[in-house]
C-alpha cells in the first residue's frame, strides 16, 4: 500500500493550490482518504474526506466553501484544493486511508505548502 | 465546535509506563468516537498506531495499547524504549466529523 503525494508548493495569498494523493497497492474504491495539515510546530488538523466509491465528501465547518476534495478512479488519484490562500494555510498537507468505520492505517508523505507575498 | 484534550507533555523513564488521554468537550468518549492514537516524529508522517479504541496494525509494538479509562480514551505504553519519544496524537469522530487532540509530546529521559 502505497499514497503517494505531489510535490512542494508555494503560492501567493488569495490564489489556490491543488494536491494530489496516488494510492496504489490495494482497491481504490474500497477506502475513503482523508486530508489532514500541520501548521509549523502545530498539531493536526482534519480538511475533509472523500469516499472514492461515490465521490461523495463531508468538510468540517471551518473549511466548507474553501476545501475541496475530488477523485478519479481511471488513476487511483485523490485531489485536494484549497483556494483563497492566506499565510497561515502554510503547512504539510497529508493524505491519509481510513476503512469505513474508523480503521485508520496508511499516511502519506505530506506536501509542503507556502504562502507567502 | 468540538475540543478534543489532550496532556500537552509527559515524561517517562526508559522501561517505564506511562498512560496518555483523550478527552471530549462533548462528554464521555466511548467506542463509537471511533478513538485512533498516532505517533509522530519529526520530520515524518504520522503513524497509526491504535484504532478503534485497542486494536493494533501489524507495525504496532506489543507496548502500546489503547482502552478506554475514565470517560476518555487513553494510550499505555508499557516498558518504554527511546524510540518512543515523539508527538501523540488521538482522533476522535464527532457528529460525522473528525477532531483530533492538540498533541502530547512524550519525553524519554
Amino acid at each position: 500500500v502505497q499514497l503517494v503525494q505531489s510535490g512542494a508548493e508555494v503560492k501567493k495569498p488569495g490564489a489556490s493550490v491543488k494536491v494530489s494523493c496516488k494510492a496504489s497497492g490495494y482497491t481504490f474504491t474500497t477506502y475513503y482518504i482523508h486530508f489532514v495539515r500541520q501548521a509549523p510546530g502545530q498539531g493536526l488538523e482534519w480538511l475533509g474526506i472523500v469516499i472514492p466509491s461515490d465521490g461523495s465528501t463531508n468538510y468540517p465547518q471551518k473549511f466548507q466553501g474553501r476545501v475541496t476534495l475530488t477523485r478519479d478512479t481511471s488513476t487511483s488519484t485523490v485531489y485536494m484544493e484549497l483556494s483563497s490562500l492566506r499565510s497561515d494555510d502554510t503547512a504539510v498537507y497529508y493524505c491519509a486511508r481510513e476503512l469505513r468505520g474508523g480503521y485508520w492505517d496508511y499516511w502519506g508523505q505530506g506536501t509542503l505548502v507556502t504562502v507567502s507575498s | 465546535q468540538t475540543v478534543v484534550t489532550q496532556e500537552p507533555s509527559l515524561t517517562v523513564s526508559p522501561g517505564g509506563t506511562v498512560t496518555l488521554t483523550c478527552a471530549s468537550s462533548t462528554g464521555a468518549v466511548t467506542s463509537g468516537f471511533y478513538p485512533s492514537w498516532f505517533q509522530q516524529k519529526p520530520g515524518q508522517p504520522p503513524r497509526t498506531m491504535i484504532y478503534l479504541t485497542s486494536r493494533k496494525h501489524s507495525w504496532t509494538p506489543a507496548r502500546f495499547s489503547g482502552s478506554l479509562l475514565g470517560g476518555k480514551a487513553a494510550l499505555t505504553l508499557s516498558g518504554v524504549q527511546p524510540e518512543d519519544e515523539a508527538d501523540y496524537y488521538c482522533l476522535l469522530s464527532v457528529g460525522g466529523a473528525w477532531v483530533f487532540g492538540g498533541g502530547t509530546k512524550l519525553a524519554v529521559l
